[in-house]
């Protein structure tokens, strides 16, 4: 069975710099996996931010960016804001079926 | 713009079938990927499949012996059938609009989400 790790839980302070990172339990995670990333907070649907490993949607603020980091996919937040704080998907692909990792829970404290 | 709305029932009983359906609107369904994605209650993201070029399906391989994913092109709609539930499957169930091509951007339109309950 396919498993893709992330993070349970980081905690930033407002201004700084945070990576979350999104592991496979089959190797490791190449551009053909095409990663993207995902936010969502409380009681809505998530939010595309990252795809294709790095390309940031139009509506993506400049501060996430989507990297390839020691064989894991990996989402930075550079000059992290109070809004957010949510929790943060990766999905990865694996020729034809599609594995969510577990989500990061992002706290801004 | 592209919308899509799940319906379906929010209760179902232990070893029934879930069936819901997502209406999309904006968009033709005959093109693009069509996923439908599930989130346990304070759990998180399992994809369940997609369905694309109007009938190829790929699966989760953890559901695939209860999955059914079909579509409707004269309806714009797609739909979800998963058998034999239980407790385990009680989760919002969303359904999501893929690319056009497969390493183009993921899931940038959701519906709102419908919780489906088990229980007797």
């Amino acid at each position: 069975q396919t498993v893709v790790t992330q993070e349970p839980s980081l905690t930033v302070s407002p201004g700084g710099t945070v990576t979350l990172t999104c592991a496979s339990n089959t190797g490791a995670v190449t551009s053909g996996y095409y990663p993207n990333w995902f936010q969502q907070k409380p009681g809505q649907a998530p939010r595309a931010l990252i795809y294709s490993t790095n390309n940031r949607q139009f509506w993506t603020p400049a501060r996430f960016s989507g990297s390839l980091l020691g064989g894991k996919a990996a989402l930075t937040l550079s000059g992290v804001q109070p809004e957010d704080e949510a929790d943060y998907y990766c999905l990865l692909s694996y020729g034809g079926t599609q594995v969510f990792g577990g989500g990061t829970k992002l706290t801004v404290l | 713009q592209v919308q899509l709305q799940e319906s379906g029932p929010g209760l179902v009983k232990p070893s029934e079938t879930l069936s819901l359906t997502c209406t999309v609107s904006g968009v033709s369904i005959r093109t693009y990927y069509w996923s439908w994605i599930r989130q346990p209650p304070g759990k998180g993201l399992e994809w369940i499949g997609y369905v694309y070029n109007s009938g190829n399906t790929n699966y989760n391989p953890s559901l695939k012996s209860r999955v059914t994913i079909s579509i409707d092109t004269s309806k714009n709609q797609f739909s979800l059938k998963l058998g034999s539930v239980t407790a385990a499957d009680t989760a919002v169930y969303y359904c999501a609009r893929g690319p056009l091509d497969y390493a183009s951007a993921w899931y940038i339109y959701w519906g709102q989400g419908a919780l489906v309950t088990v229980s007797s």
